[in-house]
């Protein structure tokens, strides 16, 4: 089946200690998506690639960054996690809304602890 | 700019017994809509979504959804809620970027079923 994959699915990582999550898709979407969920809030979305084009969120802080090597994976690195980043990371993907209107396929997502 | 409200953040209900989740939005222009479900620790599942046409949208698990303009709402019904509904609703909004869709999520409403 094809599939959004989040790899792992649980991080322990301590203060300060970079971190990188990945994600990848069998869906050939061009659209990819990174989402940082927090205990009982809603989804907010950090970034998306369309393609290779990185847009980032007007309030996502600097110290999340984003890669995307090809069109299969994406990786969201936290360069110097504090305990406010505890959440879960989910990763979407969508095909282009040039070409008409297409929901987002989410992961399982990735629960980040920060000890 | 766009926003969702979901006014309801529990709701308990018994097995067998029907089922009304409200969502509304506010959007200056024609809205996509979507309801997503989380299970406990996992990603976000799409349940349903209205784009244009019939403005009541069947969706999996059999729910439903009513999209009213001239009440700014998108509620989500099922007639007879199983024991395996119980989870976390998601109503949100898509905003076309010319490239990714942006999503912007209520706040959920987290619905307990007792048996």
């Amino acid at each position: 089946d094809a599939m959004v994959i989040q790899n792992p699915r649980y991080q322990v990582t301590q203060f300060g200690k970079p971190v990188t999550l990945s994600c990848s898709q069998t869906l050939n979407h061009n659209v990819m998506y990174w989402y940082q969920q927090k205990s009982s809030q809603a989804p907010k979305l950090l970034f998306h690639y369309y393609d290779k084009d990185f847009n980032n969120e007007a309030d996502t802080p600097d110290n999340f960054q984003s890669r995307r090597p090809n069109t299969s994976f994406c990786f969201l690195d936290i360069r110097s996690p504090g305990l406010g980043d505890a959440a879960m990371y989910l990763c979407a993907t969508s095909r282009d809304s040039t070409s008409g209107n297409y929901e987002q396929y989410f992961g399982p997502g990735t629960r980040l602890t920060v000890t | 700019a766009q926003s969702v409200t979901q006014p309801d953040i529990h709701i308990t209900v018994s097995e067998g017994a029907s089922l009304e989740l409200r969502c509304n939005y506010s959007y200056g222009a024609t809205p996509y809509l979507f309801w997503y479900v989380q299970s406990p620790g996992q990603g976000l599942q799409l349940l349903l979504k209205y784009f244009s046409g019939d403005t009541l949208v069947q969706g999996i698990k059999g729910f439903e959804a009513e999209f009213k303009r001239s009440q700014s709402s998108f509620n989500l019904r099922k007639p007879s809620v199983h024991w395996s509904d119980a989870a976390e609703y998601f109503c949100a909004v898509e905003v076309l970027t010319g490239g990714g869709n942006k999503l912007t999520f209520g706040t959920g409403t987290q619905l307990k079923v007792e048996l």
